[in-house]
């Protein structure tokens, strides 16, 4: 059974603080993928990264980082110097391996950026 | 701007119509989903269409009937539905449904059932 666990529900910051959201996840396969998607107030499900197993170095785009650290089974995201744009609810996912692939959702972490 | 086009964005219905929620996408995607959030949860599969056939039904209520009639398009029919029915639905495609296809979503459709 897969499983992916966010146990962050809400964080609250002030803008241009920096801000981690934790994800640890749970699988048997020794190839998957793990997906960020950010979810604004509108409601649609913004594709934010994919990253494969094998690939464990760190990536970066712009103000937005992921940490991959397979011995410990997390995927943690990092917005720096966050605006309120930034403010939404955050979600891991954890796809089932094989044909017709069905994204296993951690809860939800819940970020809100105050001016 | 998101690829995948969900109309209308918000429907409300009584509990004796039948309505429709559409979706369109034009990314040759071949694997096409439709998922049920309701509001502080994460996403709930529904069901998936691949190739244009129905692949998944997350043994859904039979008041939510799904149809695939292109590569393109995915319907959700609705009739007799419930105010428990009461979500935001989302449509989502990826390139042929494999674990490591990106799955791009669309906006979603606000439906209130009352």
């Amino acid at each position: 059974a897969q499983k992916v666990t966010q146990a962050q529900t809400e964080i609250s910051v002030v803008e241009k603080e920096d801000v981690t959201l934790d994800c640890v996840y749970e699988t048997r396969d020794t190839t998957y993928y793990l997906f960020w998607y950010k979810q604004p107030p509108s409601g649609e499900l913004v594709f934010l990264i994919r990253r494969n197993s094998f690939d464990e170095q760190n990536e970066i785009s712009g103000r937005y980082s992921w940490n991959f650290q397979k011995s410990t089974s997390s995927f943690n995201f990092t917005i720096t110097a966050s605006q309120v744009v930034d403010s939404a609810v955050y979600f891991c996912a954890l796809p089932r391996t094989g044909a017709n692939s069905k994204l296993t959702f951690g809860k939800g972490i819940t970020l809100s950026v105050r001016p | 701007d998101t690829e995948v086009t969900q109309t209308p964005k918000h429907l409300v219905m009584g509990m004796t119509n039948k309505k429709s929620l559409k979706c369109e996408q034009h990314m040759g995607h071949r694997a096409m989903y439709w998922y049920k959030q309701k509001a502080k949860k994460p996403p709930e599969l529904m069901f998936v269409y691949s190739y244009e056939k129905l692949s998944i039904n997350e043994s859904v209520p039979s008041r939510f009937s799904p149809e695939c009639p292109n590569s393109s398009l995915l319907n959700l029919h609705l009739h007799a539905l419930q105010p428990e029915d009461s979500a935001l639905y989302l449509c989502a495609s990826s390139l042929n449904g494999r674990s490591g296809n990106t799955i791009y979503f669309g906006e979603g459709s606000w439906l209130t059932v009352v």
